[in-house]
């Protein structure tokens, strides 16, 4: 069975700040491994995904993570904190041949100016 | 491309009225399908999903159902709400790499 656990259920940075949100998950085959975010009243909308080769994955708004298999971790980063980037983020992982994804319980980032 | 439309945006329903959400996906053939409840200040919560018109699977038992009456349609009912059916439905598809795809989602509301 599959897991994701996010530590930290709220964030909070300042604005221009470095960005570090937390993802372990459980996986007995190799992971397909998603970040998602979520404005307020609106759907989650795909930051960043790994599936397989490279390890740093990019995605949208300055975003990154690295998948790290012997940590079971999949942390999201961003250099600097914007205004903007305040919201929810979902850390998941889906089988790759699975038609279901599991979601962790979500990390409200907030940011200071 | 594809897009995901869900409505109504948002509903409010006495306890014990029945309900109907509907979800279409546009721009692809055969998606697998998923409806998710986010109650307030939590995760997401898998309700149903589906790979083919007429193939629903349940993943929480509760009194909301799931048909799948055309490919790209998905519909979410219940007979009679309770207060705790209260909460934010996500609909998304799925692409073969394993992402999905989420509509803007219904707030309802049952008093």
């Amino acid at each position: 069975a599959q897991s994701v656990t996010q530590l930290g259920s709220h964030v909070s940075v300042s604005e221009g700040a470095l960005v570090l949100l937390r993802c372990n998950y459980s996986s007995s085959v190799p992971p397909y491994l998603f970040w998602y975010v979520q404005y307020p009243n609106q759907g989650l909308q795909l930051l960043l995904k790994y599936t397989t080769g490279a390890t740093l994955v990019k995605g949208i708004n300055g975003f990154e993570a690295e998948f790290k298999k012997s940590e079971t971790s999949f942390h999201l980063t961003k250099p600097s904190a914007h205004m903007s980037d305040a919201a929810e983020y979902f850390c998941a992982v889906s089988d790759t041949g699975g038609f279901k994804t599991i979601f962790g319980a979500g990390t409200r980032l907030f940011v200071k100016a | 491309s594809q897009t995901i439309h869900q409505w109504p945006a948002t509903l409010v329903q006495p306890v014990g009225s029945p309900l109907s959400l509907e979800c279409t996906v546009e721009g692809t053939s055969n998606p697998n399908l998923y409806w998710y409840r986010q109650a307030a200040g939590r995760g997401l919560q898998l309700l149903f999903y589906s790979v083919g018109i007429g193939q629903i699977s349940s993943e929480v038992p509760q009194n909301l159902s799931a048909s799948r009456p055309q490919d790209r349609q998905f519909i979410l009912s219940s007979k009679k709400l309770l207060l705790s059916d209260s909460g934010f439905y996500l609909c998304a598809w799925r692409l073969g790499g394993g992402e999905q795809f989420f509509g803007p989602g219904t707030r309802l509301t049952v008093l």
